[in-house]
């Protein structure tokens, strides 16, 4: 089944600890994106990567990191967590960065920071 | 810089009937497409329908089609005949081409919380 994978699911965790968030796509897409979700401010995008080893910020980059060493999968890095990034996160794949490729998103990780 | 605006945050409809979800856009690339999301309460986000800027019919999917009007940057979501599993959240999005300044960048609305009452 294609489909994009999100780990973990939920997550609670305390200011400071490093944690990693793992996305992975079997579909052979060039394209994959990471997005918070807060309450009245719709998707916002953190960090997007048109293809292996390319990666660049989106509106809200600051506090995470991203990697891209293989196609299928792109984890998003919080090196030292604070509690405005408690969040629903989102991580989406699409063939191509091209305006008409439609973006399959994962099921959410629900973050929250003590 | 794109941006997209949802201007309402909530509405209701009733069952069978047909509302409208609004959307407008601002970007000055030529080329771009608009995307609707569905996202209910379970929080899986749902592709629904595209339209791309060089369209010239408006795009359609079953009960979804998209009002797009490009002189008025406006891309307006029409439900036809809604059903109670419309209850949800719809978001508006933009992508702009893969060559353009803009590329790889998507921009979602804050989205519009639709109830459908029995």
């Amino acid at each position: 089944e294609a489909q994009v994978t999100q780990n973990p699911r939920y997550l609670i965790t305390v200011t400071g600890k490093k944690l990693t968030v793992t996305c992975s796509q079997n579909m052979n897409h060039e394209y994959m994106s990471w997005y918070r979700q807060d309450p009245g401010l719709g998707l916002r995008q953190i960090y997007y990567s048109m293809n292996v080893e390319v990666t660049d910020k989106g509106d809200v980059p600051e506090g995470y990191k991203v990697s891209r060493k293989e196609k299928r999968n792109f984890p998003l890095i919080l090196e030292s967590p604070s509690p405005n990034q408690t969040s629903l996160y989102f991580c989406a794949s699409s063939p191509t960065s091209g305006r008409m490729d439609t973006q399959y998103f994962g099921p959410g990780t629900r973050l929250t920071v003590l | 810089a794109q941006k997209i605006t949802q201007t309402q945050p909530g509405m209701f409809v009733q069952e069978k009937e047909a509302v409208t979800l609004d959307c407008t856009y601002d970007t000055s690339d030529q080329s771009y497409g608009l995307f609707w999301y569905k996202q209910p309460s379970s929080g899986e986000m749902i592709f629904l329908i595209y339209q791309g800027s060089y369209d010239e019919q408006n795009a359609t999917e079953g009960r979804y089609s998209l009002n797009f009007q490009k002189a008025r940057k406006s891309a307006n979501l029409v439900i036809s005949a809604s059903q109670l599993g419309d209850s949800a959240m719809y978001f508006c999005a933009m992508r702009e081409g893969q060559f353009d300044t803009n590329a790889g960048k998507s921009t979602f609305g804050d989205g519009t919380t639709l109830t459908v009452k029995p």
